[in-house]
């Protein structure tokens, strides 16, 4: 299973785009990138995931590069409700095993 | 409304009790996990199932234990024999036909009395 490392911690105000990095040198060819958000005390949330490329919802952006060895999740307009933990996860979705490997995440404080 | 419930939110154990952890889903999934989260980690996976009468361990299954006798519930015990039980405790399942990614409960938070 691929590992992945992503800074501990991001600071950013209301307004501005957020974009966070993820590595991932050792993807494999069937893995998919999956962020989640996490609020304490709460499960993690589903953000976004993507193979290759760019995908866009209505939350958010995932931009992977063709060697797909890193991926940037982008957070347009973010607000004080968005300071959470984001986790970036790489793995096969196919399958019922599906196992995820969490990292401790990136920590974002939006202020006002 | 669909979801994943886990119940009860805190529990409360004496130290050589075990303890049993409810995670009911709706969404018709046919695999389940259990995860346990320690303060300012990620999340470290204890067992799953792919499908009823089946389950198999995770990373840490030590002093836990679980049973899946239907589709839609998937009970983690955790046991005495788990040293250190105080974490915070979340259900997952996920639709094995599709590449849809895992869905999450509210989570439980353990805590040793």
């Amino acid at each position: 299973l691929a590992k992945t490392t992503q800074p501990i911690s991001m600071d950013s105000y209301e307004g501005q785009e957020v974009n966070i990095t993820c590595s991932h040198n050792n993807i494999a060819t069937n893995d998919y990138i999956t962020w989640y958000q996490q609020f304490p005390s709460q499960g993690p949330r589903f953000i976004i995931q993507g193979y290759k490329t760019k995908v866009t919802n209505e939350v958010a952006s995932l931009f992977i590069p063709a060697d797909r060895k890193s991926s940037t999740l982008s957070l347009p307009r973010v607000s004080l409700s968005d300071t959470a933990v984001y986790y970036c996860l790489v793995g096969d979705p196919g399958g019922a095993t599906n196992k995820l490997i969490f990292g401790t995440g990136t920590l974002l404080a939006v202020q006002p | 409304d669909g979801g994943i419930t886990q119940s009860p939110k805190y529990l409360f154990r004496k130290e050589g009790q075990n303890v049993t952890l409810s995670c009911e889903q709706n969404l018709n999934h046919d695999a389940m996990y259990w995860y346990r989260q320690d303060p300012g980690q990620g999340l470290r996976l204890i067992y799953y199932s792919q499908i009823v009468n089946d389950f198999q361990k995770g990373d840490i299954a030590e002093g836990y234990s679980v049973s899946r006798e239907k589709k839609e519930s998937f009970p983690l015990t955790v046991t005495s024999a788990q040293k250190n039980p105080t974490a915070f405790y979340l259900c997952a399942s996920r639709d094995v036909m599709s590449n849809q990614p895992q869905h999450f409960g509210d989570g439980t938070r353990l805590s040793i009395l």
